[in-house]
């Protein structure tokens, strides 16, 4: 079973769309969390959510904006994309907050702005 | 502030070679540091983190808080280690390095 979901797995479209990305955790997990990953691989926390509050918000664009229905779910949903929004987009989640937890990822959403 | 650096962005060893991926990280507290993996077309996994002082598929990797690194190492290399491989600081929020891809060749 897969542990951290992620849909789509890939997603190309225009700029000046909006689009959403999916994540779903079947791990009992209370905290997850959304990274980006740009061309150089390098990996930035974008969110993170406890028990479908809002923990984390480093300095992202607003119109990246997560929901968290369920402590299971955690969405990524971006206005008027632009093309420095294509990148990797990864999903994790952890037991909790506590420092010593792993993360679990998701197999990524690659993210084309045309 | 919260830093993590890792110098090398490639790193390529022939096959049964020693392997160091370096990792240097800045942080006032008391840090959690940690190594994730990433092979070709799979996902970012945790591959061996410092509070459990565990050898993963032959790595190890020992916190050094003088030195305030946390070097990933093998002994020797295998072509399956080929991969991305990444340094991870958890303090106040978790913070990952650059990231190296290691290739190790036949």
């Amino acid at each position: 079973d897969t542990a951290v979901s992620q849909t789509p797995k890939y997603l190309v479209t225009q700029m000046g769309n909006d689009k959403s990305i999916k994540c779903e955790q079947n791990l009992g997990h209370d905290t997850m969390y959304w990274y980006k990953q740009d061309s150089k691989k390098f990996l930035k926390i974008m969110f993170s959510y406890n028990n479908k509050e809002l923990i984390i918000n480093e300095t992202v664009p607003n119109r990246f904006s997560p929901k968290s229905p369920d402590k299971a779910h955690l969405n990524l949903h971006i206005n008027s994309l632009e093309l420095g929004d294509s990148a990797v987009y990864f999903c994790a989640s952890s037991q909790d907050l506590s420092v010593s937890y792993e993360q679990y990822f998701g197999p990524g959403t690659r993210l084309t702005v045309t | 502030a919260q830093r993590v650096t890792q110098p090398e962005k490639l790193l390529s060893v022939f096959k049964g070679a020693p392997v160091e991926l370096k990792c240097n990280y800045s942080y006032s507290g008391s840090p959690e540091l940690f190594w994730y993996v990433q092979y070709s077309r799979q996902r970012l996994q945790l591959l061996l983190r410092h509070i459990s002082r565990e050898s993963i598929k032959g790595f190890t990797a020992d916190l050094n808080k003088g030195e305030t690194s946390f070097h990933l190492k093998k002994p020797f290399a295998q072509e399956e280690d080929s991969a991305m491989y990444y340094c991870a600081l958890t303090g106040e929020w978790v913070r990952f390095g650059a990231g190296t891809r290691l290739t190790v060749k036949p």
